[in-house]
């Protein structure tokens, strides 16, 4: 058990919908970033949080946005689903300081599909 | 040009005996992380382990090294003693720079088989 905790672990939708990913990082860390893995583009860097704050920004699309809270748990939120969106996505947190490495710990995943 | 590069789509073992999973990175950053990930059929992504741009000695933990050639670009991941449970997707990953920002860029990954 990696710490990392998303919910939830399936979720099936329809295309134009709206779906919300969550993620509770390990206890104590400030950082947490989004993937989404996918059979076309492989494991792709999302988002990055840190202590409530957007740190970096990858191949995030636009109908997709982000937000991490005051006590550090974070939501993924999809909009406008296609089918292209079918996914699995992680969320990954890190500890900071120099000595932490920077090891990202993965969630399970969420695994989306959008009929 | 990919910034990581694992050139083995699948890799077949025997039990027990020993596997090399390649990768090959690149950067012009002169601090940089390399990371190996295992994906079991499951799904979940699982931290195997990690060798710093800095670091002098080959990092090992248990049954996994990183032989990390720095001039070469490489970040070998090697599996001594290989167990059935280790059959799965392997990835290596690289965090590039300083600062707070450390996403990871990942390879397409290696799909190890171990047989019996």
């Amino acid at each position: 058990d990696s710490g990392v905790t998303q919910t939830p672990k399936h979720l099936i939708t329809a295309t134009g919908q709206r779906v919300t990913l969550r993620c509770s990082p390990r206890s104590g860390d400030l950082s947490v970033y989004w993937y989404q893995q996918s059979l076309d583009q492989g494991l792709q860097f999302l988002i990055q949080y840190y202590n409530g704050e957007e740190r970096a920004k990858g191949n995030i699309l636009e109908r997709f946005s982000a937000q991490q809270f005051p006590d550090l748990h974070s939501e993924l939120n999809l909009s406008s689903l296609e089918l292209g969106d079918s996914a699995l996505y992680f969320c990954a947190s890190s500890p900071t300081g120099a000595r932490s490495k920077n090891i990202q710990y993965f969630g399970a995943g969420t695994r989306l599909s959008v009929l | 040009a990919q910034k990581i590069t694992q050139t083995q789509p699948g890799m077949f073992v025997q039990e027990k005996e020993a596997v090399t999973l390649d990768c090959t990175y690149d950067t012009s950053d002169p601090s940089y992380g390399l990371f190996w990930y295992k994906q079991p059929s499951s799904g979940e992504m699982i931290f195997l382990i990690y060798q710093g741009s800095y670091d002098q000695q080959n990092a090992t933990e248990g049954r996994y090294s990183l032989n990390f050639q720095k001039a070469r670009k490489s970040a070998n991941l090697v599996i001594s003693a290989s167990q059935l449970g280790d059959s799965a997707m392997y990835f290596c990953a690289m965090s590039e720079g300083g600062g707070s920002n450390y996403k990871l860029t990942f390879g397409k990954g290696t799909l190890l088989t171990v047989n019996p």
